[in-house]
């Protein structure tokens, strides 16, 4: 099955720097690869989706770029703010509708 | 908010006893999904389905059963729960086109002693 590899497992960042999570996946038939947020004690929730027909989304202060060819995806956060501190998960999926997920970054904004 | 509702919240039990988590939506999507979240493993598919009656096995399925009788209901059981089953659950649903963005639901903490 899909394997999807996520680094770093914790980020820490300065108030408006920016923040770069990257994934790995070994399935090479993955199509669909959706980033989630997660404040703690709460829901994961879509930030931004990209499908394997796009090399880049971007979305205010967030983008996610795919390289197919070297199966690896990335989440980019600019001018980060504290609501910004969250553990961020990736994943991907083949058209079976099954989601492979990441262990997840947590990411912490010092003010 | 997605129209996902996850009964009960909490659950404490003890191991041996059935233990049965349910899912309702109201979005009418086609696709349901039980995850669980462990610490250093991010979300693990247990089961899901496609359809009333219609479901199949996922990544840390054994120990997990599920049913969907209506479109709106998915059941996770656990018929003899163990320790290692202390977890979070999350559910999820999808609509029916090619992998549409999943939608979860608060989540159910379950501990088991």
């Amino acid at each position: 099955g899909e394997n999807v590899e996520q680094h770093p497992s914790t980020l820490s960042v300065q108030e408006g720097d920016s923040a770069v999570i990257k994934c790995t996946y070994s399935d090479s038939a993955s199509n669909y690869f959706p980033w989630y947020k997660q404040e703690l004690g709460k829901r994961p929730q879509l930030i931004i989706d990209i499908r394997s027909n796009v090399g880049e989304k971007k979305d205010q202060r967030i983008a996610v770029t795919l390289n197919k060819t070297a199966k690896h995806f990335s989440l980019h956060i600019t001018e980060t703010q504290p609501e910004d501190s969250a553990v961020y998960f990736c994943a991907a999926s083949t058209n079976d509708y099954k989601l492979s997920f990441g262990a997840g970054t947590t990411v912490t904004v010092r003010a | 908010d997605a129209g996902i509702t996850q009964s009960p919240r909490h659950k404490v039990t003890e191991t041996g006893t059935p233990v049965t988590l349910r899912c309702h939506q109201t979005e009418n999507h086609r696709y349901m999904y039980w995850y669980r979240q462990d610490p250093g493993h991010g979300l693990r598919l247990i089961h899901y389905s496609y359809g009333v009656k219609d479901t199949d096995k996922g990544e840390v399925s054994d120990g997990y059963s599920v049913s969907r009788s209506k479109t709106e209901d998915f059941l996770l059981t656990l018929e003899s729960a163990t320790s290692s089953q202390t977890s979070v659950y999350f559910c999820a649903i999808s609509g029916h086109r090619d992998n549409q963005p999943q939608h979860f639901g608060d989540g159910t903490r379950l501990s088991i002693l």
